[in-house]
Parts: structure tokens; C-alpha cells; sequence
């Protein structure tokens, strides 16, 4: 799986959005880009993926560069609940079914 | 939401003695997975499983680790002799399918050997 590089950690306020970066230069054409995030306690849960288009949910939004080597997690309107640690991982649509996790971006809300 | 269900949540044990975690995954998915976390480390893959047998393994996933599905709804991973650098969180996946499924993960069983 291809390597994604992500700040170790960003901090933001309550009720504000959060754009969390994450670079992934070597991205090959089928890897498709995942987010996971892990409250403090939890295990892992997805928030959301994409492959080329910007795609949004209930949760957070993905913003794809038009090159595919870099990508950024939305966070509409950050809530103390959101602090947690946000994980971007390069998963192909074939191969191999595991996730590899890197060391994420550890996400701070301010009250 | 349907969950992905892990017992015990917390498990303390001896060294070299067995141990065996148990998780229920989601009932429609067909893809399992453990992985681990060691505190204040990364969560690093285990060993995926499908069809009754092991698809993928890590190098972690050692002659001691094992897994099963014993029935329906039961997935279980055992480590035969603990060892101290066993301590960690144990977390159990699930998928419904392959390539860009989501995993589905239960809350994990921490695991202390002491």
C-alpha cells in the first residue's frame, strides 16, 4: 500500500471547521483514499473515501486534488466529540483487504 | 447501527498462559480481521480472515496466534503463551465485502500480561 505523510498534530476551536491535509504522492490509478478516525478509548471508525471526485456525508467532507497526490478532510464545524486522531490510508479496490495505518494526525478541539 | 462486539473489555493473565479474545462481528459481513495497538503506538494489522481460513497474515502473527470461527457469530483470536510484549489493545474487524468496504471495528479488549 502507498505511503501517506500527515502533520502529527493540529489544534482548532470549538465550532470551527478543521482541514486536516494529507499528502500521498505515490498514490497508484486504483487506490482509492480512506479516512478513519479513533476517539480516545475506541477503535477506529470510518468517516469517509473517495477516489477522485470531492465527496461529502453526514460526517465530514473529502477535497481530492485534481492530481490525486494530496487530499484534505473537512470538517464542517468541529465539535468536542471530534477530537480524536485522523488517519489517512491509501487502499487499492484490489489486493490485499487489510488496512495499514500510519500514525495519523492527532486532532485537538479547544473549547 | 449494527456494532462489531469484542469480550472481555479488559483481560489480565499470566505469562505463558492462553489467552482468547472473542469478538462477534457484524452478521451480514464475510471479511474478519484482528489488529493490535501497544499504548501509545500505531494500530498494526494482524491477520485477515475469509472463508473459514487465514487470506493475509502479518509477521506479528506468529506459531503462538491463532483464529477461529467456531460457529456463526463468534470470531476468536488466541495466543497459545503470552508474553509481556502481548500487552496491548486487541481490536476485531468486520467487512462486507472486498476492495473499498469499510471496516467495521469493535472497542477493543486490552490485554495485560503480567
Amino acid at each position: 500500500d502507498a505511503k501517506t505523510t500527515q502533520p502529527n498534530s493540529m489544534e482548532s476551536n470549538e465550532e470551527e471547521p478543521v482541514h486536516l491535509p494529507c499528502n500521498h504522492s505515490t498514490i497508484s490509478g486504483t487506490d482509492y483514499i480512506h479516512w478513519y478516525r479513533q476517539l480516545p478509548s475506541q477503535g477506529p471508525e470510518y468517516v469517509i473515501h473517495g477516489l477522485t471526485s470531492n465527496v461529502n456525508n453526514r460526517m465530514a467532507s473529502l477535497a481530492i486534488a485534481e492530481d490525486r497526490k494530496s487530499s484534505t478532510l473537512i470538517l464542517h464545524r468541529a465539535t468536542l466529540r471530534d477530537a480524536a486522531v485522523y488517519y489517512c490510508i491509501l487502499k487499492s479496490a484490489q489486493g490485499a483487504q487489510k488496512l495499514v495505518f500510519g500514525q495519523g494526525t492527532r486532532l485537538t478541539i479547544n473549547p | 447501527e449494527p456494532e462489531v462486539t469484542q469480550t472481555p473489555s479488559h483481560q489480565v493473565t499470566q505469562m505463558g498462559q492462553e489467552v482468547i479474545l472473542r469478538c462477534v462481528p457484524i452478521s451480514n459481513h464475510l471479511y474478519f480481521y484482528w489488529y493490535r495497538q501497544i499504548l501509545g503506538q500505531k494500530v498494526e494489522f494482524l491477520v485477515s480472515f475469509y472463508n473459514n481460513e487465514i487470506s493475509e497474515k502479518s509477521e506479528i502473527f506468529d506459531d503462538q496466534f491463532s483464529v477461529e470461527r467456531p460457529d456463526g457469530s463468534n470470531f476468536t483470536l488466541k495466543i497459545r503463551s503470552t508474553k509481556l510484549e502481548d500487552s496491548a489493545m486487541y481490536f476485531c474487524a468486520s467487512s462486507i465485502g472486498q476492495g473499498i468496504e469499510k471496516l467495521f471495528f469493535g472497542s477493543g479488549t486490552q490485554l495485560s500480561v503480567l
